[in-house]
């Protein structure tokens, strides 16, 4: 069975520092994995996807097979940051998403 | 791109009362079809999804039911909520191409 796990219901950073939310993952064979962001009063929207290998709003997520992780990462903060962040993850492109439990990021002023 | 509709927004039902949320999404056919749901503290759950008309999988024995009357509506129902009910509902879809999820702004749901 496929699980998804995000050890930190809740993260709080300064503005200016970098940040880290983690994710694990099991699974056994090669999966797709996602971030997906909610802001305040939004729709839950995707952020990035391992296959793209592309920084999206100076985010960088690398998958770790080795370590059945994929961590999401940005050096500097910013307060604009601040949302729930799920990852996720999937067999094959468009079927059923298995998703964390979420991380509530907070980057303080 | 695909729009997904979902409502209403909030919703505030009795214990024992019937439940009736609905999704429909525009600007795609033969869409993939899911119902998600968020419980205090815990992550997105897949309650159903839908390959096409009528076609519904269930991912978890629970008091609900799903429905797909056409390609691009699905239905989320209950004859009599209970209060582990509660909780934060989202509709999702998955295009033809199947490149990504378009998520429904959601349905807050309290059983009182």
């Amino acid at each position: 069975a496929q699980r998804v796990t995000q050890p930190e219901k809740l993260l709080s950073v300064f503005k200016g520092a970098p940040v880290e939310l983690k994710c694990n993952y099991s699974y056994s064979g090669s999966p797709e994995l996602f971030w997906y962001v909610q802001y305040s009063r939004q729709r839950l929207q995707l952020l990035l996807r391992h296959i793209s290998r592309e920084s999206i709003k100076g985010f960088t997520a690398d998958l770790n097979k080795g370590e059945t992780s994929f961590h999401l990462k940005k050096p500097f903060a910013q307060e604009e940051d601040s949302a729930m962040y799920y990852c996720a993850l999937t067999r094959t492109s468009g079927s059923r998403l298995t998703f964390g439990e979420g991380t509530q990021l907070t980057v303080n002023p | 791109s695909q729009t997904i509709h979902q409502w209403p927004a909030t919703l505030v039902q009795p214990v024992g009362s019937p439940l009736s949320l609905e999704c429909t999404v525009e600007g795609t056919s033969n869409p993939n079809l899911y119902w998600y749901r968020q419980a205090a503290g815990r992550g997105l759950q897949l309650l159903f999804y839908s390959v096409g008309i009528g076609q519904i999988s269930s991912e978890v024995p629970q008091n609900l039911s799903a429905s797909r009357p056409q390609d691009r509506q699905f239905i989320l129902s209950s004859k009599k909520l209970l209060l582990s009910d509660s909780g934060f509902y989202l509709c999702a879809s998955t295009d033809r191409r199947r490149d990504g999820y378009t998520f429904g702004s959601g349905t807050r749901l309290t059983v009182v």
